[in-house]
């Protein structure tokens, strides 16, 4: 099985700041990794497929790179509506989930 | 639009069955592989199901195999997860979503929770 390790946990940046946050694959998954914007009591929103693609309608801040076992997600500016629990996925060998980012305003 | 909607969820003891629907609208349902996710009460994503668009393949995450199915009626745009033999654990609200062309999980249902509780 391919375990996902986000990093960090939890993120508290201000508004305008630009955030990162990791995903590590514990073996290569190519480029079949996706990021999803969770909010609270909603359901979750794709961001980012096949590592670095923008999901249609997800705003240009928001940008994915990365392949084979490290990736990011990067929000050059950081916006008071993007605060939200992010995670990563693989879908490479079946799928896993990372364990979440909760990002949170200064 | 893409719409799907989740059913059947509630409070179960453990050791029952609950099945749960997706009802799916807006695209061509059998065009597309769907899956089961759930999400325990404060806790992150778990990938559980996947049933590819026509039946022929389904996959499991391992603490559900043999306990849980999926399946689908494409003549009703709808799947299922059958959940046996319950435990606390399973506690969860219970996302439906579609596999987009790109790999990724492009639209999700709204959820539905179950509770496994004595």
């Amino acid at each position: 099985d391919i375990q996902m390790t986000q990093s960090p946990s939890t993120l508290s940046a201000s508004v305008g700041d630009r955030v990162t946050i990791t995903c590590r694959a514990s073996h290569s998954i190519s480029n079949w990794l996706a990021w999803y914007q969770q909010k609270p009591g909603r359901a979750p929103k794709v961001l980012i497929y096949k590592a670095s693609n923008l999901e249609n309608g997800v705003p240009s801040r928001f940008s994915g790179s990365g392949s084979g076992t490290e990736f990011t997600l990067t929000i050059s500016s950081l916006q008071p509506d993007d605060i939200a629990t992010y995670y990563c996925q693989q879908y490479n060998n079946w799928y896993t989930f990372g364990q979440g980012t909760k990002l949170e305003i200064k | 639009q893409v719409h799907m909607v989740e059913s059947g969820g509630g409070v179960v003891q453990p050791a029952r069955s609950l099945r749960l629907s997706c009802a799916a609208s807006g695209f061509t349902f059998s065009s597309f592989g769907m899956h089961w996710v759930r999400q325990a009460p404060g806790k992150g994503l778990e990938w559980v199901a996947v049933i590819w668009y026509d039946g022929s393949t389904k996959y499991y995450e391992d603490s559900v195999k043999g306990r849980f199915t999926i399946s689908r009626d494409n003549s009703k745009n709808t799947v299922y997860l059958q959940m046996n033999s319950l435990r606390a654990e399973d506690t969860a609200v219970y996302y439906c979503a579609r596999e987009g062309d790109g790999g990724s999980l492009d639209y999700w249902g709204q959820g539905t929770l179950v509770t496994v509780s004595s």
